[in-house]
């Protein structure tokens, strides 16, 4: 069965520096999504993608975020200068189409903590 | 800004009851409702959606029940079995234009005692 990926499974990285999160999302899968978790809260929705611009963000997603599809496989998340609250498991989900008629898969989610 | 709740943070039931997992929203221009399942260390797994259009959706042994005037909806498992035990999360969809992200409740960690 086809799955999201994604890559490293856990970063620790140093407040102010960059890190990029990746993922590699279902094949034939056109809309692709971020979304965090920061412990004991939500799942909240960062961003979306599609036909390589972003569709949709939420007011989490400030100029310290951006999304790129480098290729044709790979979605990447970059935070430009983390903070401690950006500790969080961030998952990154794709869909074939959009809206709830169309399901979203998850990937098993990157832990990342910024000390 | 909770638009959708999910009031109860534990639900214990016996092994071969059911379990009754609640949800409420607030938002009413929500258009699908649905029900994601997640174990320790994973992504979240699709379970079961409904549209708002519905007010029941049946897959096997889990129902979703929605009730658009009292703005809540809630998932039914029965028989409950082991490995059902996990956290199951309401979500909630928009098709307010573009690619919509899902507005998720708390969630609900279900335990399935033997």
């Amino acid at each position: 069965e086809p799955e999201v990926t994604q890559t490293p499974s856990h970063q620790v990285t140093q407040m102010g520096q960059e890190v990029i999160l990746r993922c590699v999302p279902i094949s034939n899968h056109l809309y692709f999504y971020w979304y965090r978790q920061i412990l004991g809260q939500k799942v909240e929705f960062l961003v979306s993608f599609y036909n390589n611009e972003i569709s949709e963000k939420s007011e989490i997603f400030d100029d310290q975020f951006s999304v790129e599809r480098p290729d044709g496989s790979n979605f990447t998340l970059k935070i430009r200068s983390t903070k401690l609250e950006d500790s969080a498991m961030y998952f990154c989900a794709s869909s074939y189409g959009t809206g709830g008629a169309y399901e979203q898969y998850f990937g098993p989610g990157t832990r990342l903590t910024v000390t | 800004d909770q638009q959708v709740k999910q009031n109860s943070p534990s639900l214990s039931v016996q092994e071969g009851r059911i379990s009754i997992l609640n949800c409420d929203y607030t938002n009413s221009m929500f258009d699908y409702f649905l029900w994601y399942k997640k174990y320790p260390a994973e992504g979240p797994t699709f379970l079961i959606s409904i549209s708002s259009i519905k007010d029941k959706n049946e897959d096997g042994r889990f129902t979703v029940f929605l009730n658009k005037s009292a703005k809540h909806l809630s998932l039914h498992i029965v028989p409950s079995q082991p490995g059902d035990s996990a956290v199951y999360f309401c979500a909630a969809s928009w098709a307010g234009g573009g690619a919509d992200g899902l507005t998720f409740g708390k969630g609900t960690h279900l335990i399935i005692q033997p």
